[in-house]
């Protein structure tokens, strides 16, 4: 196992687009974690999945995002309507129930 | 709310050195405590941690105590390498539901020079 993948690692799009990441975890975890990380800041909760349940979501998940998790396996992020306070490093992470988490290395969005 | 604070940085030192990362938390309940290391180009992985009071976490010469009489979680290791530098962050993970999600402090840099 190659540990969570995430694809792509480097994104520039222009204000107004939508774009999807792609978030793999490690095989066999049940629990997929969304995260934000802006320059000199630690990561932020956006949202968590057990199997393909979304249990929670914060407010910093705003109605232009969304996060599935269709087969209970991978999961995607999609903001709609970029902005460029979406500017950021996206992280995605996987464990099994509580325990320890392992990040992807996460995918630079770039807002033009 | 919940909430991690870290030292700011950078914390600049020669190899060989004392390192102390402070860290302090403010939390309801008892959460879990976490320091996880972010080396250039990777992601971020886990150093150690505590999920009770007095737990004394360590890995890779690194240790930290939790001090639920002083809500800190300070990193220390005795003799910094060129190969520590990173960007360090303390966590907590809280919840009587269990979810696993973190709450990170906004990250100190560690450069070691030899």
């Amino acid at each position: 196992d190659t540990g969570v993948s995430q694809d792509p690692r480097h994104k520039i799009t222009k204000r107004g687009q939508n774009v999807t990441f792609r978030c793999d975890p490690i095989s066999e975890h049940n629990r997929l974690y969304w995260y934000r990380q802006t320059l000199g800041q630690g990561p932020e909760f956006l949202t968590y999945f057990q199997n393909e349940a979304q249990l929670e979501k914060s407010r910093l998940l705003s109605d232009r995002f969304s996060a599935e998790r269709p087969k209970g396996s991978f999961s995607t992020l999609e903001i709609q309507r970029t902005e460029q306070g979406d500017s950021a490093m996206y992280l995605c992470a996987s464990s099994i129930d509580s325990r320890e988490a392992f990040f992807g290395q996460g995918t630079r969005l770039t807002v033009v | 709310g919940n909430s991690v604070t870290q030292m700011e940085g950078p914390v600049t030192l020669s190899e060989e050195a004392f390192l102390t990362i402070n860290c302090t938390y403010t939390a309801t309940g008892y959460p879990s405590l976490f320091w996880y290391v972010q080396y250039p180009g990777e992601g971020l992985q886990l150093l150690l941690k505590a999920t009770k009071a007095d737990d004394k976490g360590s890995n890779k010469g690194f240790e930290a105590t939790y001090r639920k009489e002083t809500t800190s979680f300070h990193l220390e290791k005795g003799s910094v390498q060129v190969s520590d530098s990173a960007v360090y962050f303390c966590a907590l993970s809280y919840g009587s539901s269990n979810t696993g999600k973190l709450i990170f402090g906004q990250g100190t840099t560690l450069q070691v020079k030899p």
